[in-house]
């Protein structure tokens, strides 16, 4: 299958400071990007879909502004998480896919962040 | 509307003991179905899928699972499994342009020697 690599994999912050989150696609162009988030001992949720060039798409309850995401290539999202608080701390998951009505998405390894 | 069941939160087995871990879907349209593994501390690693064809789909590390439409079921088996099968199991399914999946909410499985 294809490969969608994260960085960092994991990383600490300060409370109040911004941290950025990468998504790669490695060897295939992904047009729609998605970002999951996975609470302690839940499952995964879908907190926003990007296309690319396009501005995402945010589920229900999750704040646009905290959590800024930008599809700027066919290969790279980035989420932003802004004013980093302690709950926001969390691991962060990307999912990709191509272009095309039934193509797979393909899972990003994740990114374990921790607010201090 | 769709979603996943995982009944089981914890599975608790003996190393060479066979495992069968519970997914059940609700689904108005199509869906595709997977299994994921995640390892303390990792992402998430894919066991297998169902896109279409037979029903049984053999997977990575042993484990195979069954697709049973009637039963809205996808449940995950391995005949022997092994200390390294530790880890959380996450049954997943998606609809048909892959746009969105919903995941259970999780399977503990700890194997003991």
């Amino acid at each position: 299958g294809a490969v969608v690599s994260q960085h960092p994999s994991w990383v600490i912050c300060k409370s109040g400071t911004s941290v950025k989150i990468e998504c790669r696609s490695l060897d295939f162009q992904a047009t729609t990007m998605f970002w999951y988030r996975q609470f302690p001992k839940q499952s995964l949720m879908l907190m926003a879909t990007s296309n690319e060039g396009s501005k995402a798409t945010y589920e229900q309850g999750v704040e646009k502004d905290k959590f800024l995401i930008n599809h700027a290539s066919l290969t790279l999202s980035t989420l932003t998480v802004t004013s980093a608080h302690p709950e926001d701390s969390s691991f962060y998951i990307c999912s990709a896919k191509s272009h095309g009505v039934n193509t797979e998405a393909f899972f990003g390894q994740g990114t374990r962040l921790t607010v201090v | 509307a769709q979603s996943v069941t995982q009944l089981d939160s914890q599975v608790p087995v003996f190393e060479e003991a066979p495992v069968e871990l519970r997914c059940n879907y609700s689904s108005s349209v199509s869906v595709y179905l997977f299994w994921y593994v995640q390892y303390p501390n990792q992402g998430l690693q894919l066991l297998l899928k169902y896109l279409s064809g037979s029903t049984l789909v053999k997977g990575i590390n042993g484990f195979e699972a069954e697709f049973n439409k009637s039963q809205t079921s996808f449940h995950l088996r391995k005949p022997s499994v092994h200390i390294s099968d530790t880890a959380e199991y996450f049954c997943a399914v998606s609809g048909d342009n892959f746009n969105k999946f919903y995941f259970g909410s999780g399977t503990k499985l700890n194997v003991k020697p």
